[in-house]
């Protein structure tokens, strides 16, 4: 079975500082996707990215980028110029190319942004 | 499109009374999950269906949760009797295909037994 952990459960920085957010998954299926969703203390849950198990080409989009490193199983997080409006629960998410098993999550990170 | 819809958005229900969760998929959408977040556990998988056909349902917790999905249009999770332990936030996602063109997961619904 697949598993996704999150080490860090609390992280707080001040405002404009750069803070990562780490992921390790593990799973023995060869085709695979990785996720990052965000959750407000709205609740609901935002999709922010997928990437696919054959692709591990970093990505930025704003001021979040994305390291994905197969051969640590690593899908990490950065938030650049943290920003309070970033504060929120960040969960990390695998589903396997088969579809079996929908989404598993990891228990998440909680990252507050102080001004 | 209006993205995944569920119903109701807060619920309160005491202790034994029975609880319908409704959730309506995005249309064209062939696979719907059911999700479960606690504190305790985090989010964890219910039961998914491929084109109205539960599929996996190895994640109900009890025989007192039940899982429908009469049409592409509709589903519904229900809690007959509920118990205080069920209180939790109920997520229904829906998906097109399998894991690689990602999945919209609706409001939630947050369920509190007292």
């Amino acid at each position: 079975a697949q598993k996704v952990t999150q080490a860090q459960t609390e992280i707080s920085v001040v405002e404009k500082e750069d803070v990562t957010l780490d992921c390790v998954y593990e799973t023995r299926d060869t085709t695979y996707y990785l996720f990052w969703y965000k959750q407000p203390p709205s609740g609901e849950l935002v999709f922010l990215i997928r990437r696919n198990s054959f692709d591990e080409q970093n990505e930025i989009s704003g001021r979040y980028s994305w390291n994905f490193q197969k051969s640590t199983s690593s899908f990490n997080f950065t938030i650049t110029a943290s920003q309070v409006v970033d504060s929120a629960v960040y969960f990390c998410a695998l589903s396997l190319g088969s579809g079996a098993d929908g989404l598993t999550f990891g228990k998440g990170t909680h990252l507050i942004i102080q001004p | 499109d209006a993205g995944v819809i569920q119903s109701p958005r807060h619920e309160v229900t005491e202790m034994g009374q029975e609880v319908t969760l409704r959730c309506k998929p995005i249309s064209g959408h062939d696979y719907l999950f059911w999700y479960r977040q606690t504190m305790m556990r985090g989010l964890e998988l219910l039961i998914y269906f491929n084109n109205n056909v539960p599929i996996d349902d190895s994640g109900m917790p009890e025989d007192r949760f039940s899982a429908k999905m009469p049409n592409a249009s509709f589903s519904t999770l229900k809690i007959q009797p509920s118990e205080p332990r069920d209180s939790a936030v109920y997520f229904c996602a829906s998906s097109f295909g399998t894991g690689g063109y990602g999945y919209t997961f609706g409001s939630g619904t947050r369920l509190t037994v007292v």
